[in-house]
Order: structure tokens, then sequence, then C-alpha cells
């Protein structure tokens, strides 16, 4: 069946690059998503990328596709104390608009 | 979000009762989704829904009806409350380019319930 997995816990200090790792089974996926969720709050939508990419890069986000092992990975150049918060992986599965989310990986950013 | 709002933010319950959250969207977005948030568990999708009276389940429905009689509106309905079903709930929508969602989802703010 479908799983999205990530580890649940990653500190850093400011300014340095974070870097949290997704690895999904479905390797029908089309598209693969990052979100953020502050305290108390929703899912805001990061990024995404389409499988057909290896990579997208949106100012101090980059985002790594690796099909062939189904590892998703996003990093965060210069981490701020703002980008504290939980990040989900997320893969669309079906043509249902179905999404599978990872567990979420906290970040925690120490000054 | 803009354009989708979840009522109650905060509800505490006691076991045994029935419990109606409501998610409510401006976007004519035709899916809407309902997912609860638990630790550990990341979110999972407990119903969606195609369009007005189409609905259909997620992995953990049970315990759980929705209704959508009304594009704008998607209503989770826990029958008999429990304790298990103490949670963030998050509604999200979406709307589909072809056979396939593009941008993901928006998602609402969240009801905290609470069952005692």
């Amino acid at each position: 069946g479908e799983d999205v997995e990530q580890s649940l816990f990653l500190s850093v200090r400011e300014g340095d690059s974070s870097v949290i790792n997704c690895t999904y089974t479905d390797s029908s996926s089309t598209y693969l998503y990052w979100y953020k969720q502050e305290p108390g709050a929703g899912l805001q939508l990061l990024t995404y990328i389409f499988s057909n990419m290896d990579m997208k890069q949106d100012q101090r986000l980059t985002v790594l596709l690796n099909k062939k092992d189904k590892h998703l990975s996003l990093r965060i150049a210069d981490t701020q104390t703002g980008d504290s918060a939980i990040y989900f992986c997320a893969e669309s599965i079906d043509q249902g608009g179905k999404l599978i989310f990872g567990q979420g990986t906290e970040l925690s950013v120490k000054p | 979000d803009a354009g989708i709002t979840q009522s109650p933010r905060h509800k505490v319950t006691e076991t045994g009762t029935p419990v109606t959250l409501r998610c409510h969207q401006t976007e004519n977005h035709r899916y809407m989704y309902w997912y609860r948030q638990d630790p550990g568990h990341g979110l999972r999708l407990i119903h969606y829904s195609y369009g007005v009276k189409d609905t259909d389940k997620g992995e953990v429905s049970d315990g759980y009806s929705v209704s959508r009689s009304k594009t704008e509106d998607f209503l989770l309905t826990l029958e008999s409350a429990t304790s298990s079903q103490t949670s963030v709930y998050f509604c999200a929508i979406s709307e589909p380019t072809g056979t396939r969602i593009t941008f993901g989802y928006t998602f609402g703010s969240g009801t905290r319930l609470t069952v005692v």
C-alpha cells in the first residue's frame, strides 16, 4: 500500500542548512509536495515537484527527487528561527485527488 | 486560510454525544477532504468529496460520517464521540486540473476536539 516516511525531528543552528528527507512507495506518484505547519495553524503548501523533474529551486528552498530510490528531500538554506515548524511531505497517489502525508518532521532552529 | 473556514475552532464534548464539524469554502472547489492529525501519525484521511452528494471513505472512516449538500459546505459528524476521536481535524479543498491534483490542497485552520 501507499506509505510516506519521514524522520520525526531535526535540530539545526540558525544560519545552517536544513535537509528534511522523505521516502514514498507509490512509483506512479505524479506530484510530490512539501507543506509547512506552524504551531496552532493549518498546513501551508511550500513547494511541489512534478515527477519528471529531478530538482526544483525556489529562493531558499531546494527540492531533490530521486525516483529510482523514491526519495524526496527539502533543503532550506540559511535556516532562520522563523523556519521552526513541522514539515510534511505528501504524494498524490491517484486520479481521485487524494494525498498521502508523512508523519511530519519537526524542525527546531536554535539561535 | 483565505477562502476556507472551519467551525468551531475548539470543542470539548462528552463521550457518547454526537458532534458535527463544519467546513465552509468560498473558492468553489469541487474536492473537499477531512483529515485528522495525531502525534506520530501525521494526517490521516477520514472522508472526502468529489462534489455535491458525492462522498467516499478514507483510511480512518469508522465512527465518522459526512454530508455535502452544497458545494461550499462539507460536514463531518462523529455519531457517538469516543476518547479515541480526540484529535485536531483539518478540512482541505482542491480543484483538480484534468484528472490529477496539480497544486495540492488548501487547508483550513483546524478544529481541536477533545472528548472527555
